[in-house]
C-alpha cells in the first residue's frame, strides 16, 4: 500500500466553526507533513511530525493545530479561520525525516472559508 | 542557503513534440532532487528522483531528467508529449542543511495542445 489518504475531500466552513482534517498512511513511514497550497503556487510547509512528535512548525498561526495520535494518523484541527486560509491542504509522508527519501502526497482537502 | 529555480512558468507545446522543463538549484552541500507532477484538483505525484548513482533517471511514462552537478541543473525532458501530460510540474530539492525538507520551485505549467 503506497497511498496517503485524506478526508474530507472538500470542506466549507465559516470563520467561527471548528473542523478537522484527517490524513492516514499505512506504509510504515515515521515522518508526516502538512502543506498548504494556494492556486498556481507550490506547496508551503506548515508542520512536520517525526516519530509522532512535532519537529517543525513553520510559524503557522495558532488557529491551525496539528495532532499525531499514532504513527499512521495525522490530524489538522481548524478553528476561527480567515477567508485567506482557503486553500488546498496536502498531507505527505516519508520513511524518516533524517534521510533524503521522497515524500508521498495525499490528494488533498480543498478548504473554503466563508 | 538552498534555492531552486524553475525558469519557465508556462510551457505550451503541441502533441507529439519534445519538451524540456528547466530546473536549476543552488546548495553548498550534496543535494537530492525530485520532480513532482500535479494534475488539476489532485495531490502531487512523484515523477522521478535523483538520490545517488546514475545521473540520468527515468520515469515509467517516458519522462527523464539528468542531474548535472557542474551546471547545477535537473532538467526534465520527454521526447514526445501527450495531451494527458498537461499538468503542473514542480522541481524540488532537499539537502542535509535543510533537514531534508523539500524546497519546491514555483512550478511550470505544461499545456499540450493537438
Amino acid at each position: 500500500d503506497t497511498e496517503v489518504t485524506q478526508t474530507p475531500k472538500h470542506l466549507v466552513m465559516g470563520m467561527t466553526n471548528k473542523k478537522s482534517l484527517k490524513c492516514e498512511q499505512h506504509m510504515g513511514h515515521r515522518a508526516m507533513y502538512w502543506y498548504k497550497q494556494k492556486a498556481k503556487k507550490p506547496p508551503e510547509l506548515m508542520f512536520v511530525y517525526s516519530y509522532e512528535k512535532l519537529s517543525i512548525n513553520e510559524s503557522v498561526p495558532s488557529r491551525f493545530s496539528p495532532e499525531c495520535p499514532n504513527s499512521s494518523l495525522l490530524n489538522l484541527h481548524l478553528h476561527a479561520l480567515q477567508p485567506e486560509d482557503s486553500a488546498l491542504y496536502l498531507c505527505a509522508s516519508s520513511q524518516a525525516r533524517t534521510s533524503p527519501t521522497e515524500q508521498f502526497f495525499g490528494p488533498g482537502t480543498r478548504l473554503t472559508v466563508l | 542557503a538552498q534555492s531552486v529555480t524553475q525558469l519557465d512558468s508556462q510551457v505550451p507545446v503541441f502533441e507529439e513534440a519534445p519538451v524540456e522543463l528547466r530546473c536549476n538549484y543552488s546548495s553548498s552541500v550534496s543535494v537530492y532532487l525530485f520532480w513532482y507532477v500535479q494534475y488539476p484538483n489532485q495531490g502531487l505525484q512523484l515523477l522521478l528522483k535523483y538520490l545517488s548513482g546514475s545521473t540520468l533517471v527515468e520515469s515509467i511514462n517516458g519522462f527523464e531528467a539528468e542531474f548535472n552537478k557542474s551546471q547545477t541543473s535537473f532538467h526534465l525532458r520527454k521526447p514526445s508529449v501527450h495531451i494527458s501530460d498537461t499538468a503542473e510540474y514542480f522541481c524540488a530539492v532537499s539537502d542535509l542543511n535543510s533537514g531534508y525538507a523539500l524546497n519546491f520551485g514555483k512550478g511550470t505549467s505544461l499545456l499540450v495542445t493537438p
